[in-house]
């Protein structure tokens, strides 16, 4: 499984828009990305996925570049609801029995 | 989306008891669900893979003697840690996966909060 490297903690202000990249420089053909939000005592809540260029849904983006060593969760106009941890996680679309690895996450706390 | 529930959601038990918690599907059938556990401050740390009708899979360092696994349908799925120690303390998560493809979203519970005294 490819490992991913996220900022472990960032910091914003309530209408701010907030990228959080992650790097997963060993990514492979098959590999798609996927991002978790996770509140404290909570479990994780799928965000977005996305194989390449841009995912739009209706809370986030995602933008993966042509080589795809890298994606951006872009969150347009944070609240003090969304200070969260976000995962980036990166796996095998041919094997759906084999469970998504969590990294260290990026520690999101978003200021009034 | 899909919602996956657990029970209970906190437990607080006295050391050498054993302590049963479930995960279900409500509204899919799942043909494999996981259970992670997490402790203060950091990630998620998968435990063993679970697959209907079959044995679950354990992560390197991971008791299976201990943490009990059993997927007895499509929608259940229970974790037993047995004679339980303050050690085991923890955040116990489980999720489940509708389909057999990557790209089918991996739906996560609300979590166990366990504690030993």
């Amino acid at each position: 499984l490819a490992k991913t490297t996220q900022p472990i903690s960032m910091d914003s202000y309530e209408g701010q828009e907030v990228n959080i990249t992650c790097s997963h420089n060993n990514i492979a053909t098959n590999d798609y990305i996927t991002w978790y939000q996770q509140f404290p005592s909570q479990g994780p809540r799928f965000i977005i996925q996305g194989y390449k260029t841009k995912v739009t849904n209706e809370v986030a983006s995602l933008f993966i570049p042509a080589d795809r060593k890298s994606s951006t969760l872009s969150l347009p106009r944070v609240s003090l609801s969304d200070t969260a941890v976000y995962y980036c996680l990166v796996g095998d679309m041919g094997t759906g029995r084999r469970a998504l690895t969590f990294g260290s996450g990026t520690r999101l706390q978003v200021q009034p | 989306g899909a919602v996956v529930s657990q029970h209970p959601s906190w437990v607080i038990c006295k050391s050498g008891t054993s302590v049963k918690i479930e995960c279900r599907s409500l509204d899919f059938q799942a043909t494999t669900m996981f259970w992670y556990r997490q402790f203060p401050k950091q990630s998620l740390m998968l435990m063993a893979t679970s697959n209907e009708g079959s044995k679950a899979t354990y992560e390197q360092g991971v008791e299976k003697d201990k943490f009990l696994i059993n997927h007895a349908s499509l929608t259940l799925s229970t974790l037993t840690v047995t004679s339980a120690h303050p050690e085991d303390s923890s955040f116990y998560i489980c999720s489940a996966r509708r389909g057999t493809s990557y790209t089918d979203t991996q739906y996560f519970g609300p979590g166990t909060r366990l504690t030993v005294l």
